[in-house]
Order: C-alpha cells, then sequence, then structure tokens
C-alpha cells in the first residue's frame, strides 16, 4: 500500500519568514495530493490540493510543489503569520482507490 | 459545521458501555470515513464507506462497527471490545473516494471514566 513520509515533525519561524513542508510518497500511481490544516482543537480543512498533470499550484501566500519523478511535494507558505500556527498533513491518493494516505503532520509554530 | 455535523462535541463513557457517534452530512458526498486521532499519531482510519449499505474497515477497525442506511448518515459505534477509546474523532466526506478532498466534522471528544 501507498506510504507518505512527512518531515519536519515541528517547525518554529518568525513571522514573515517562508516555512516549507516536504512529504514523499511511494506508490508511482498516487494522482492526487492534498493538504489539510488543523488549528488546536478544530477540524482539519483542505487548504490546497494538487493533481499529477501539473507541478506547481499558488493560493496567495501557500503554494504546493510536486515532482513526479522523485516522488515527493512540498508545501510553501511565505509571509508566515501568527494565524498560520497549526499543524499540517499532507495526503496522496489515486483514482479509482479507497483510501487517503496521510502523512504524520508538522506542527508549525509562527513566532510573533 | 460546513455541511457536515458530528454530535455530541464531548462524550464520556463508562467502561463496558457501547457509545455511538453520530456524523451527518448534507453535501450530497457519497464517500464516508471515520479517523481516530491521538496525539502525535496523526489520522488514523477506522471505517470507510463508498455508497450506502456498503463499508469497509480501515487501519484500526477492531472494538468499532458502523452502518451506512441512509447517504447522509454514518454513524460510528465504539464498543466495549475497545480497550483504548478515549480519543478525538473525525468523520469526513467526500464526493467520492480517489482523487477528492475531504471536508471533515468538528469532531468528538470521547472520553472513559
Amino acid at each position: 500500500g501507498e506510504n507518505v513520509e512527512q518531515h519536519p515533525s515541528t517547525l518554529s519561524v518568525q513571522e514573515g519568514d517562508s516555512a516549507v513542508i516536504k512529504c514523499t510518497y511511494s506508490d508511482s500511481a498516487s494522482n492526487y495530493f492534498p493538504w489539510y490544516k488543523q488549528e488546536l482543537g478544530k477540524r482539519p480543512q483542505l487548504i490546497i490540493d494538487i493533481r499529477s498533470n501539473v507541478g506547481e499550484k499558488k493560493d496567495q501566500r501557500i503554494a504546493v510543489t510536486l515532482n513526479k519523478t522523485a516522488k515527493h511535494f512540498s508545501l510553501h507558505i511565505t509571509e508566515t503569520q501568527p494565524e498560520d500556527s497549526a499543524v499540517y498533513f499532507c495526503a496522496a491518493s489515486r483514482r479509482g482507490y479507497q483510501k487517503v494516505t496521510f502523512g504524520i503532520g508538522t506542527k508549525l509554530q509562527v513566532i510573533p | 459545521d460546513g455541511g457536515i455535523t458530528q454530535s455530541p462535541k464531548y462524550l464520556f463513557r463508562k467502561e463496558g458501555q457501547n457509545v455511538t457517534l453520530s456524523c451527518e452530512q448534507n453535501l450530497n458526498h457519497d464517500a464516508m470515513y471515520w479517523y481516530r486521532q491521538d496525539p502525535g499519531q496523526g489520522l488514523r482510519l477506522i471505517y470507510y464507506s463508498q455508497i450506502v449499505n456498503d463499508f469497509q474497515k480501515g487501519d484500526i477497525a477492531e472494538g468499532y462497527s458502523v452502518s451506512r442506511e441512509k447517504k447522509e448518515s454514518f454513524p460510528l459505534t465504539v464498543t466495549s471490545a475497545q480497550k483504548n477509546p478515549t480519543a478525538f474523532y473525525l468523520c469526513a466526506s467526500s464526493i467520492s473516494t480517489g482523487e477528492y478532498g475531504y471536508t471533515f466534522g468538528s469532531g468528538t471528544r470521547l472520553t472513559v471514566v
């Protein structure tokens, strides 16, 4: 089955700096890679996703990049703000497959 | 709750009791899921359902049961066979399985007393 590794497990950055979270996956057939943000005590929310037919996708201060050859994808947050502090989960899945595989999560702390 | 509602928000269970967690969605999604979240362990899949009257075990199904009698509803029962049920339980739904994002409910925090 699919295996998704995520790192780092914790990340502290100064407000205004950039943050990068990286994930690798094992199943070369995976073609959908969502990212979820979970604030303390709340539900995870989908913040951005990318499909295997594109290499990069941006939405304001967040972007995701995908390298299919190396089987890794990354979340980039620029100009970080205190409200970006949360746990971020990457995931991988593929067409026709019932389950999504999540990474272990990265706890991001933005220091004012 | 963004179209998917979990209740109750907090639940306390005595040893040996079965309890049922409710999950209802009005998003017209076919697929529904139950995850368990423990500190430092990410999201672990308990059960999932692709369509009405069908469901499959996830990675940690022992001690849990589900039903999917209606498209909108996917209740989870935590049975007395689940030896360590204290956790945060999240229900999710998606348009279908595979390459679609999830909408999560707000969660139920279950505590054994």
